[in-house]
């Protein structure tokens, strides 16, 4: 079985901090994504990554980075945390093509106060 | 551009009864779809996929989805609810080109006693 594993089920930070969310797969899948979810709004996209190096923004890029420095890892970075960051974040993996299916992590579950 | 709409937020089965959650979908290619699951605290699990073979696709925990092309529709269906079905549910079709999934905002299904 796939395993998408997020280093943080709950995350608490201030405002104005550097928050880094990293997330681990481990079936050398090429493409990965960061996804936000939040109430009424379902689930949006941030950044995707389909190689090493590699990033494209999503729906909603602003306020945030991307690192994929390894096949296996996608760090999410919010630059400055504001409090309309607090929100639940998933992490997902699939094979190469953007038909596959997405294999999702449990989410980190972040506030920023 | 390709886009899914899941009729209803919510919706209220007895358990027993039979469940139905509707996902219609917008797609310029040949669609690839997907319902995934989400229980509470949790990521989203794949419960099944249509990749273009049988048009009546089984998945996990007792689930089926017809692809109607004529409809454009791939509704969810299980013959009798159980309490443990109470969860978030979330259709998905592949996007056109080098894009990612199309996540439609979720149907959240409550299964009374």
């Amino acid at each position: 079985d796939v395993k998408v594993t997020q280093s943080s089920r709950y995350l608490v930070k201030r405002t104005g901090e550097k928050v880094f969310l990293e997330c681990v797969q481990d079936m050398d899948h090429e493409n990965m994504f960061w996804y936000r979810q939040d109430p009424g709004l379902g689930l949006r996209l941030i950044y995707f990554s389909y190689d090493v190096k590699m990033k494209e923004k999503g729906d909603i890029p602003e306020g945030y980075s991307v690192s994929r420095e390894k096949k296996e890892r996608f760090s999410l970075i919010l630059e400055s945390a504001s409090t309309n960051q607090t929100s639940m974040y998933l992490c997902a993996s699939s094979l190469q093509g953007f038909y596959q299916p997405q294999h999702f992590g449990d989410g980190t579950r972040l506030s920023i106060l | 551009a390709q886009s899914v709409t899941q009729l209803g937020s919510h919706v209220s089965v007895s358990e027993g009864a039979l469940v139905l959650l509707r996902c219609n979908y917008s797609s310029s290619v040949p669609p690839y779809l997907f319902w995934y699951v989400q229980y509470p605290n949790q990521g989203l699990q794949l419960l099944l996929k249509y990749t273009s073979a049988a048009t009546l696709v089984k998945g996990i925990n007792g689930f089926e989805a017809e692809f109607k092309k004529s409809e454009t529709s791939f509704h969810l269906t299980k013959p009798s609810a159980h309490m443990s079905d109470a969860a978030e549910y979330f259709c998905a079709v592949r996007g056109s080109g080098n894009t990612p999934l199309v996540f439609g905002k979720g149907t959240r299904l409550s299964v009374i006693a």
